[in-house]
Parts: C-alpha cells; structure tokens; sequence
C-alpha cells in the first residue's frame, strides 16, 4: 500500500532563505508526483508535476526533483518571501492520487 | 492550460437535505475524477474515483448510499450528498485527469455547511 510521508509537518524561516520540503513515498512504481500549494480554505494549486521518467523540474523560484528508485523528492524554494506562505502538499499517482499530509509554511517577514 | 471548474463553492443546507456538487473540465477530457474531502487541518482524504461511464470506486468508510456519485461524460462528473447531517460539513475538493501520466487539475473546492 503506498504511503506518502512529509517532513517537516511544519516550518518556519525567514524571508529570504532558501528552504527544502522533503516528501517520501513507499512504492515507487508511480506514474509522476505533483507538488501543489493549499491556501487557507482554498483548493489546491499545481506547482510542479515530474513524470516517472523525469528527475527534476523548475518554475521561476521553485525546483523540485525526483528519485523514484530511493521513493524521496524534495521541493526547494529560493529566496522565500511572505506570499509562499501556505500548505505544501505532494502527492504521487500509481491507481490512484496519495497525498502526503503536507509541510505547513510560515514565512516570517 | 486545464482547467477545472468546481460549483457551487459554498454551500448551506438543512439536516436532512441533499446536495449536489459539480465538477467540470473545461478545455478537456476527464476520463478520471476524484473526489476528496478535507476536514479542517487535516490532510485531503480521497473518497472516490470515478472513470467515465463506470461506477465509481470508493474507499473504505466511504457509504457510496451517501455520497453518489455520477460519472456520466468526459466533462462532468457529479457528488450529491444524501440526507446530509452536521457531521458530514466539511470541504470537498474535485480532481480531475486524463491519461494516467498527466497531472491532475483540481477544481477549487466546495465548502459544504450543513445546519
């Protein structure tokens, strides 16, 4: 049964600092995993999506990559401002969509 | 890029009701949608799948009775919670996908209240 395991469950920082979101996952036969924001009372925003194939992926600040064969992915965020504060989720696809529990985000101005 | 549109986005009903929730994709087709619930601080809990044309597959502890769902077409797929009770207020968020290597694209969540 895949599991989705997030560390740390929450996390606070500064701004400016740059910062890693770790997520593991059990059963690395995936599809591709996803990693999305949740803003308080929000559906969820797609930030990243990495296929099976893939090892990393980037959008503007964020990077995130991919080792299926260890089950870990990480979500880097550079130079961390205020508005990134929020719930991060990941989420891997075999059948079906297994979130972790996600990294709750405080950037401190 | 995909877009999922989710209605209504709130929603207030007396005990006893039912409720529909929609879930459509805009500019393509969903051959699976997903069905989750979010319970406040907690993380999002799939309820169901559902592959067009089938029934869809529930998890365990979901009453399929209770939460139907209806997957009728590429585009819309359909939550109706039946004779709904205080406990079942929660926030449901829809997702939908096409071909199992795509992403999936959520809708942006029905907070359901019910009194």
């Amino acid at each position: 049964k895949q599991e989705v395991t997030q560390i740390p469950a929450a996390l606070s920082v500064p701004e400016g600092e740059n910062l890693v979101l770790n997520c593991s996952f059990t059963d690395s036969a995936i599809y591709n995993l996803q990693w999305f924001r949740q803003d308080p009372g929000k559906g969820l925003t797609s930030l990243l999506l990495i296929q099976s194939s893939q090892r990393e992926q980037t959008s503007g600040r964020l990077n995130a990559s991919l080792d299926k064969s260890s089950g870990r992915s990480t979500l880097y965020i550079a130079a961390s401002q205020p508005g990134d504060s929020a719930t991060y989720l990941c989420a891997v696809r075999d059948d079906k969509i297994i979130f972790g529990k996600g990294t709750r985000l405080h950037i401190l101005p | 890029g995909a877009v999922v549109s989710q209605h209504p986005s709130w929603v207030i009903c007396k005990s006893g009701t039912s409720v529909k929730i929609e879930c459509r994709s805009l500019d393509f087709q969903a051959t699976t949608m997903f069905w989750y619930r979010q319970f406040p601080k907690q993380s999002l809990m799939l309820m169901a799948t559902s592959n067009e044309g089938s029934k869809a597959t529930y998890e365990q502890g979901v009453e399929k009775d209770k939460f139907l769902i209806n997957h009728a077409s590429l585009t819309l797929s359909t939550l109706t919670v039946t004779s709904a009770h205080p406990e079942d207020s929660s926030f449901y968020i829809c997702s939908a996908s096409g071909k199992p290597n795509y992403g999936y694209t959520f809708g942006s969540g029905t907070r359901l209240t019910v009194v």
